[in-house]
């Protein structure tokens, strides 16, 4: 059965880097999209950003200056760097399995998510 | 990149039908057929309902949830409702900036 299961300090100080691993286990990285998602407490989902086993990225525009999303797949992890955090991203924030679809010899994103982890809450404050 | 717009709340009473509607614009919704909606209860993530506007995922939901497209607007059907349906729902769909946004989130009361 494939899990995912997020780590990392649940307290971050003002203009700090915030720092999470997701480790996946029962299965592996590849053609995969691994994607952060976050809620602020009380409020929706916002995507964050992916990572393709690859190393190809994409980000959310209102946080790409901030957000780095890398891949360790000999330790099947992919972790999220956000650098100069305020009381506003204070968030639970959740790793998400990105399907794909196979065509034309290539690996596409089919932009959804079918296995999301059980969420970590990250508070931002001094 | 905006919100898809969803209504706050919605409620329904067992057995009746509701409908959640997710409206975006032509960079989204309506020029891709790449939209999901999930089921969040409080206190746990989100579980995938639909993708690629109308597909359930195999094994997980029972065909009481349906989902549709019309123009920039998608639609999440439930019927014949049951209490465990109350519950947050969100749609997502790709955008033409090739990245995802989500709706602001419903949520469904069953008097």
């Amino acid at each position: 059965q494939v899990q995912l299961q997020e780590s990392g300090p649940g307290l971050v100080k003002p203009s700090e880097t915030l720092s999470l691993t997701c480790t996946v286990s029962g299965d592996s990285i590849s053609n995969y999209y691994w994607s952060w998602i976050r809620q602020p407490p009380g409020k929706g989902l916002e995507w964050v950003g992916y990572i393709y086993y690859s190393g190809s990225t994409s980000y959310n525009p209102s946080l790409k200056s901030r957000v780095t999303i890398s891949l360790d797949t000999s330790k099947t992890q992919f972790s999220l760097k956000l650098s100069s955090v305020t009381a506003a991203d204070t968030a639970v924030y959740y790793c998400a399995r990105g399907s794909y679809y196979y065509g034309s010899g290539t690996y596409y994103n089919n932009w959804y998510f079918d296995l999301w982890g059980r969420g970590t809450l990250v508070t931002v404050s001094s | 990149q905006s919100a898809l717009t969803q209504p706050a709340s919605v409620s329904g009473s067992p057995g009746q039908s509701i409908t959640i509607s997710c409206t975006g614009t032509s960079s989204d919704i309506g020029g891709y057929n790449y939209v999901s909606w999930y089921q969040q209860h409080p206190g746990k993530a989100p579980k995938l309902l639909i993708y690629d506007v109308s597909n359930r995922p195999s094994g997980f939901f029972s065909n009481r949830f349906s989902g549709s497209k019309s123009g920039n607007t998608a639609s999440l059907t439930i019927s014949g409702l049951q209490p465990d349906d109350e519950a947050d729902y969100y749609c997502g769909s790709y955008t033409s900036s090739t990245t995802l946004v989500f709706g602001g989130g419903t949520k469904l009361t069953v008097l």
